[in-house]
């Protein structure tokens, strides 16, 4: 089965600690890219990469910070700094040249 | 910076109706627009896209979509929804050129009631 995977479906993360979120795509696209699903706020971009070992910020990379040394793998990582967690977090993947995102099931962080 | 509009943040519709969503977005340069749909306990689909060609785009289970460039609208139509249309719906916009950054509207929850 080709798609997106992320786990776990659901994390808990106490104060000051920090939490990661795996991404797996096997479509072998080459740009990954991490968003945060609040109600009644959309989809905000957290971070994004359009090749290995290369990523840049989003609008609201405050707080997080990824990794990227492999293809088909891009992990977020939630940092202390990050104030809000709680969201739902979404993972997509796109080949550069049709430029449609596809997107995993999502995480769901909640902070005890 | 693009932004993108949705004017409409819950809308309830019987089943049968005709449904209209609006899509604002602001950008002057060349766009690729999308409609995602979000259903109940299910990840983010994409319902349709436009890149260039004809305005009028077609997408699946029956929804269609119209690129008006002269007032920066995609908006999302279907003649007559389901009960099983039930979900959230996410226009998205990039500019051509920016890596594929999407800018997403905030939503619009769709309530179908039979």
């Amino acid at each position: 089965d080709g798609g997106i995977t992320q786990s776990p479906k659901y994390l808990f993360r106490k104060e000051g600690q920090n939490v990661t979120l795996s991404c797996e795509q096997n479509l072998n696209h080459d740009a990954m890219y991490w968003y945060r699903q609040d109600p009644g706020q959309g989809l905000r971009l957290i971070y994004y990469s359009q090749i290995v070992n290369d990523f840049q910020k989003g609008d609201i990379a405050e707080g997080y910070s990824v990794s990227r040394e492999k293809k088909e793998s891009f992990p977020l990582t939630v940092t202390s700094a990050q104030k809000n967690p709680t969201a739902f977090y979404l993972c997509a993947s796109s080949s550069g040249r049709t430029e449609t995102q596809y997107f995993g099931p999502g995480t769901r962080l909640l902070v005890l | 910076a693009q932004s993108v509009s949705q004017h409409n943040h819950h809308v309830i519709l019987s089943e049968a109706a005709s449904l209209e969503l609006g899509c604002n977005y602001s950008y002057g340069g060349t766009v690729n627009l999308f409609w995602y749909v979000q259903y109940p306990g299910q990840h983010l689909q994409l319902l349709l896209k436009y890149f260039s060609g004809d305005p009028l785009v077609k997408g699946i289970k029956g929804f269609e979509a119209e690129f008006i460039k002269s007032k920066f609208s995609f908006n999302l139509r279907k003649p007559s929804v389901q009960w099983s249309d039930t979900a959230e719906y996410f226009c998205a916009v990039t500019s051509t050129g920016t890596a594929s950054k999407l800018t997403f509207g905030t939503g619009t929850r769709l309530q179908v009631t039979l």
